[in-house]
């Protein structure tokens, strides 16, 4: 299986930071790498697909990108609404797999 | 708008069968896509088990594949998630989602938009 390891696991921040969230594949995914947003009781939500592909409806303070095995998710100016889990997912081999995800609160 | 709603017993005795059901609203899942079932135990990480298509077609995890069985009722617009042998690592919440695809990436990815609210399953007698 392909492991996703997410760093950090948690983090610290406050309203209008900038933060990046890190995930390594342990082997090449290409380019099949999706990220997700999880609020307490609620059941993840779509924010980008294909590393760089915002999904409709999601604000643009949040990126990804890639380098190597090691992609990332940007979220340029921290707002309220944007303390969450965060969570990659691969689709390159079977079984589809995720990170341990990466918890933001506010510090 | 696509929305779906999982159901089904919230409470499972251990060795016995987790049967749940994912109502699809706002689209007709005989017209297509894959649709698949996630879990995640409480506090935890989420674990993909398997997707399914409008013909019956599956990908299963392979760690869960030997208890695992779905299927698809295009009547109800429905999909249906059949775990055997249930034990207290079973203990999660179920989502289902619809899977979406980039068919021009090779392989194809897929992503899972959207996702039901979940239905926590417990295993314990």
């Amino acid at each position: 299986d392909v492991q996703m390891t997410q760093s950090p696991s948690s983090l610290s921040a406050s309203v209008g930071d900038r933060v990046t969230i890190t995930c390594r594949a342990s082997q090449r995914i290409s380019r099949n790498l999706n990220w997700y947003q999880q609020k307490p009781g609620k059941a993840p939500k779509l924010l980008i697909y294909g590393v760089s592909s915002l999904e409709s409806g999601v604000p643009p303070r949040f990126s990804g990108g890639e380098s190597g095995t090691d992609f990332t998710l940007t979220i340029s100016s921290l707002q309220p609404e944007d303390f969450a889990i965060y969570y990659c997912q691969q689709s390159y081999s079977s079984p589809i797999t995720f990170g341990q995800g990466t918890r933001l609160d506010i510090k | 708008q696509v929305q779906l709603q999982e159901s089904g017993p919230g409470l499972v005795r251990p060795s016995e069968t987790l049967s749940l059901t994912c109502s699809v609203s706002g689209y007709s899942i005989s017209v297509g896509y894959f649709w698949g079932w996630i879990r995640q135990p409480p506090g935890k990480g989420l674990q993909w088990i398997g997707n399914i298509y409008h013909s019956g077609r599956t990908n299963l995890n392979p760690s869960l594949k030997s208890r695992v069985t779905m299927y698809v009722d295009t009547s109800k617009n429905q999909f249906s998630l059949n775990l055997s042998s249930v034990t207290a690592a079973d203990t999660a919440i179920y989502y289902c989602a619809r899977v979406l695809s980039d068919i021009e990436a090779r392989p194809p990815n897929n992503w899972f938009d959207p996702w039901g609210q979940g239905t926590l399953v417990t295993v314990s007698a």
